[in-house]
């Protein structure tokens, strides 16, 4: 079964503490890994997409890593406005498959 | 500037009611999705659409419809036979599957 896990759960950081955000898949024929950002009662808003193993990409102080069984957002030098519900998805053919969310906050 | 429309931002559904969520879109998107959001899980897909007149079901149908009959418009109906319907509600559009989804702002739905 299709499957995406992601953790931590929550986690917590001061302003400028470096950390890393852990996404395991299990996707049939996995054609591609995305990543949004959620901000409370709001829709997640589209930050990457990964298409093979090996592959990264950036954007400000973000970057997406893929392997063959995981992916991973690195945020460096987190700020306040970092603050949000990061939520990682697996596409194989046509169905996405959303994972639960990490909940990020950084404490100024 | 382009994007996707949820409307209403609240809603409020009674027993035995049927309520329309809607959604518009102006990106020129084929695809359109719409999923439910509970906390502690992932988004769960209810339908989507790939073309005009036509759509599938998702994961949890049961219980919702949907029409398509412009491409820009993707309304969802919570019928009475949705039980526990109170969750947030998103609905979504893309160009192609593997570029990601545009989301709308969402609708959040309280049985009342």
């Amino acid at each position: 079964e299709d499957q995406v896990t992601q953790s931590p759960e929550a986690l917590r950081l001061q302003e400028g503490e470096s950390s890393s955000l852990n996404c395991s898949y299990t996707v049939s024929g996995l054609r591609g890994l995305f990543w949004y950002r959620q901000d409370p009662g709001k829709g997640p808003e589209f930050l990457f997409t990964l298409y093979s193993a090996g592959e990264e990409k950036e954007k400000e102080r973000l970057k997406a890593t893929l392997t063959k069984k995981e992916s991973f957002l690195h945020i460096t030098a987190p700020k306040p406005e970092d603050s949000a519900t990061y939520l990682c998805a697996g596409q194989g053919g046509f169905k996405t498959i959303f994972g639960a969310g990490t909940r990020l906050f950084v404490k100024a | 500037d382009g994007g996707i429309t949820q409307s209403p931002k609240y809603l409020f559904r009674k027993e035995g009611q049927n309520v329309t969520l809607s959604c518009e879109q102006n990106l020129n998107h084929d695809a359109m999705y719409w999923y439910r959001q509970d906390p502690g899980q992932g988004l769960r897909l209810i339908y989507y659409s790939q073309i005009v007149n036509d759509f599938q079901k998702g994961d949890i149908a049961e219980g919702y419809s949907v029409s398509r009959e412009k491409k820009e418009s993707f309304p969802l109906t919570v019928t009475s036979a949705q039980k526990n319907p109170t969750a947030f509600y998103l609905c979504a559009s893309s160009r192609d599957s593997e570029y990601g989804y545009t989301f709308g702002s969402g609708t959040r739905l309280t049985v009342v």
